[in-house]
């Protein structure tokens, strides 16, 4: 079964400092990344995605994710981290056929 | 355009009632899934919707849950002789994933907070 682990269950920076949230998964085969965002009192909402091509990719509000498929990961960074990101991150993936399997999340405080 | 809407937004019930929580997709949406998210837990898959269809129901947590997805839009989750261990967010997504389709992403909706007394 596809698992998917994320290396920090809290997060803690300062404004302008860089963040580096950590994402692993199981599955062997052909996947679709995901990184989803969760800020406080809103729902789940898409970050960026990675399908195939350019393993780095890039989303919204200056996040990025690169994909690098011998390490099975999919790490999200931002280069200067701003308060207004503090939420909870989560990673996800699915392959053909199969279901979305979510990571359990970060939760990331940024501090003015 | 309108996103995916679940109503209520929260449900306070007593132990041992049924609830019927519901789901409206993204008009055209052909794929509908239920989470539950528990308190400082990630997503648990529930079940997943292609069409009315139901091809994967290996996430519901035991034979109390069941759900339902009718003209391939609205989705009713249904949970019967509620427990204490069910109080959580229930969220809901839609994709307009297509069968063959190798890449598709999900767009969730707000969630029903449920709470079981």
């Amino acid at each position: 079964a596809q698992s998917v682990s994320q290396h920090n269950h809290h997060v803690i920076l300062s404004e302008a400092a860089s963040l580096e949230l950590g994402c692993n998964y199981s599955y062997g085969g052909t996947v679709n990344l995901f990184w989803y965002v969760q800020y406080p009192g809103q729902h789940l909402q898409l970050l960026l995605k990675y399908f195939s091509g350019d393993p780095l990719v890039k989303g919204i509000k200056g996040f990025e994710a690169e994909f690098i498929k011998s390490k099975f990961s999919f790490n999200l960074r931002k280069p200067s981290v701003q308060w207004s990101d503090t939420a909870e991150y989560f990673c996800a993936v699915n392959n053909y056929g199969q279901n979305f399997v979510f990571g359990p999340g970060t939760r990331l405080s940024v501090l003015p | 355009g309108a996103g995916v809407s679940q109503s209520p937004s929260n449900k306070v019930t007593e132990k041992g009632k049924d609830v019927e929580l519901r789901c409206d997709p993204i008009s055209g949406h052909t794929a509908l899934y239920w989470y539950r998210q528990s308190l400082g837990q990630g997503l648990e898959f529930l079940i997943y919707f292609q069409g009315n269809s139901a091809p994967d129901k290996s996430g519901l947590p035991s034979d109390r849950f069941s759900a339902e997805r009718t003209g391939g839009s609205v989705s009713t989750l249904t949970i019967q002789r509620t427990q204490q261990e069910d109080s959580a967010v229930y969220l809901c997504a839609s994709s307009p994933r297509l069968a063959g389709s190798l890449s598709y992403e999900q767009y969730f909706g707000p969630g029903t907070r449920l709470t079981v007394t």
